[in-house]
C-alpha cells in the first residue's frame, strides 16, 4: 500500500526567505507525484507535478526515487504562498493518496 | 465550464440523520471520488468511481454510500450520521494530469 508523509504541520517563514515543505513517499511500483495547494477559501488545486517539471509561481520539486522523496521549494517566499499544501502520490488506477498537509505562513 | 460542482457548502445535521452531498463534473471524466479532510489528517478517501456504475470503497467507507448512475454525478450519502463524520468533504473529478476538487462542504453532525 501507498503511503505520503509530510512531516512538518505548520511551516512560519518571513518574505524573501527561502522555504522547503518535506514529502515521503513509499510506494513498490512507479508513482506519480504531485502537489496540491489551498488558499484560504478557495478549493484545493494542482500546484505542480512531477511529470512536468514545471516551475510553478516559483516552486519547484523534485522526485529523488532513491530518498523517495518530492520536497517543494521556492528560494524566496511571498505572503500570497500562505497557504495549505498537500504532497499527493497517484497510482495506475488514479487513487490519489495524500499526506497530513502542512500549512505554511510567510510573514511580512 | 463549472468543472466539479459540490453542494451544499455548509451543513447541521443531528445524530442518526441521513442526507446527501451531491457533486456533478461536466468534464467527462470517467473517475471521481469522496474525500473527507480532517486536521492532521489530510485528505482520506471514502469511496471512488472507474465509471457510470462501477463504485468501490476507499480507506474509510463505513457509515458512507455512493451511486453513480451517470458519468456527471456522483452523490454521497450518509446512511446515520454521527459525529465522528464532523468533516470538510471534497469530491473531485480525476483527468489524465490532475484532480479537480469541488469547493468542499463543511458538515457539522451534533
Amino acid at each position: 500500500a501507498q503511503r505520503v508523509t509530510q512531516p512538518e504541520k505548520l511551516l512560519s517563514v518571513f518574505k524573501g526567505a527561502p522555504v522547503e515543505l518535506k514529502c515521503n513517499y513509499s510506494y513498490s511500483g512507479s508513482p506519480e507525484l504531485f502537489w496540491y495547494v489551498q488558499y484560504s477559501r478557495q478549493r484545493l488545486q494542482l500546484l505542480l507535478r512531477h511529470i512536468s517539471r514545471e516551475s510553478i509561481k516559483g516552486f519547484t520539486a523534485d522526485l529523488n526515487k532513491g530518498e523517495t522523496s518530492f520536497h517543494l521549494k521556492k528560494p524566496f517566499a511571498q505572503e500570497e504562498d500562505s497557504a495549505m499544501y498537500y504532497c499527493a502520490l497517484s497510482t495506475n488506477d488514479y487513487k490519489l493518496s495524500f499526506g497530513a498537509g502542512t500549512t505554511v505562513t510567510v510573514r511580512a | 465550464n463549472a468543472g466539479v460542482t459540490q453542494t451544499p457548502k455548509f451543513q447541521v445535521l443531528k445524530t442518526g440523520q441521513s442526507m446527501t452531498l451531491q457533486c456533478a463534473q461536466d468534464m467527462n471524466h470517467e473517475y471521481m471520488s469522496w474525500y473527507r479532510q480532517d486536521p492532521g489528517m489530510g485528505l482520506r478517501l471514502i469511496h471512488y468511481s472507474v465509471g457510470a456504475g462501477i463504485t468501490d470503497q476507499g480507506e474509510v467507507p463505513n457509515g458512507y454510500n455512493v451511486s453513480r448512475s451517470t458519468t456527471e454525478d456522483f452523490p454521497l450519502r450518509l446512511l446515520s450520521a454521527a459525529p465522528s463524520q464532523t468533516s470538510v468533504y471534497f469530491c473531485a473529478s480525476m483527468g489524465n494530469t490532475e484532480a479537480f476538487f469541488g469547493q468542499g462542504t463543511r458538515l457539522t453532525v451534533v
